[in-house]
C-alpha cells in the first residue's frame, strides 16, 4: 500500500512568514496526526484528527498553528507567523483505528531564519 | 514530570553483543506501549509493540512492567543495520506520548 505522503520535503523561510505543509494519509485510515519534532527530542503530538473532526489539539500553539481536514482525507497545517523555535520536522501520520500504532510520513523539514 | 522517559544514551557496542534500553512511563493507566525505530534524518518507524507477556520478534525482545511502569527492548546479536534512534511510546487513552529516543550505535 502506498505509505503517508507530505510535501514539501524542505521549506526554508524567515521569521515572521506563513508556512503550510500538506499530508494525505494512507487509504482508508481514519485517524491522521501531526507531530513536530525537534532536533534530539521525540515527536510531540500537536493535533489529532479522527475523519475530519479534531479529537485532540491541546499542545497546538493555537496563535500561530492552525491545522484542517476539511473532507477526512488530506490536512493542511499552517503556521503564521513562524518563529525561529519553530525550526523542525513536521511529521504527519495516520492510523486505521485510534489507538494502534501508527505509520509517518518522511516529514517537512522546516529552518525558520 | 515527563510523560515517558529514557536514557538517550549513546549506546556504543560491538557487533554481535546483545544490549537492553529501558523505559518508564508516568501515567500508571496507559493503555499500550510501542518501540518505534527512528535512522538518522528519516521518520520514526514502528519497531514493535509490547505486549504485557513480553513479545519477541527475531533478535528482539520486549517486556513490559506495569508494576514498575517501565518497559525494554532487548537487541541480540547486534547487526551494524541495527544503529539507529531507538523511541518508547506509550499510549494514554488514544494520546501517544514518545520519548526522546536511545541511541544505538553499533561498531564492527
Amino acid at each position: 500500500e502506498a505509505g503517508v505522503a507530505q510535501s514539501p520535503r524542505y521549506k526554508i523561510i524567515e521569521k515572521r512568514q506563513s508556512v503550510a505543509f500538506w499530508c494525505n494519509p494512507i487509504s482508508g485510515h481514519a485517524t491522521l496526526y501531526w507531530y513536530q519534532q525537534i532536533l534530539g527530542q521525540g515527536p510531540k503530538l500537536l493535533i489529532q484528527f479522527q475523519n475530519n473532526g479534531v479529537v485532540d489539539d491541546s499542545q497546538l500553539p493555537k496563535d500561530r498553528f492552525s491545522a484542517e481536514r476539511l473532507k477526512g482525507v488530506d490536512s493542511t497545517l499552517k503556521i503564521q507567523p513562524a518563529k525561529l523555535e519553530d525550526s523542525a520536522v513536521y511529521l504527519c501520520a495516520s492510523s486505521f483505528l485510534r489507538g494502534l500504532g501508527y505509520t509517518f510520513g518522511s516529514g517537512t523539514r522546516l529552518t525558520v531564519v | 514530570r515527563k510523560e515517558v522517559e529514557q536514557d538517550p544514551g549513546p549506546f556504543n557496542v560491538p557487533e554481535g553483543a546483545t544490549v537492553a534500553f529501558n523505559c518508564t512511563y508516568s501515567n500508571s493507566a496507559s493503555q499500550s506501549f510501542f518501540w518505534y525505530r527512528q535512522d538518522c534524518r528519516k521518520e520514526p518507524k514502528l519497531l514493535m509493540s509490547v505486549y504485557s507477556s513480553g513479545n519477541e520478534d527475531g533478535r528482539f525482545t520486549a517486556q513490559l512492567n506495569r508494576a514498575s511502569q517501565y518497559i525494554s527492548l532487548l537487541i541480540r546479536d547486534s547487526k551494524l543495520s541495527d544503529s539507529a534512534t531507538y523511541l518508547c511510546v506509550v499510549n494514554n487513552f488514544n494520546k501517544f506520548y514518545f520519548g526522546s529516543g536511545t541511541k544505538l550505535n553499533v561498531k564492527p
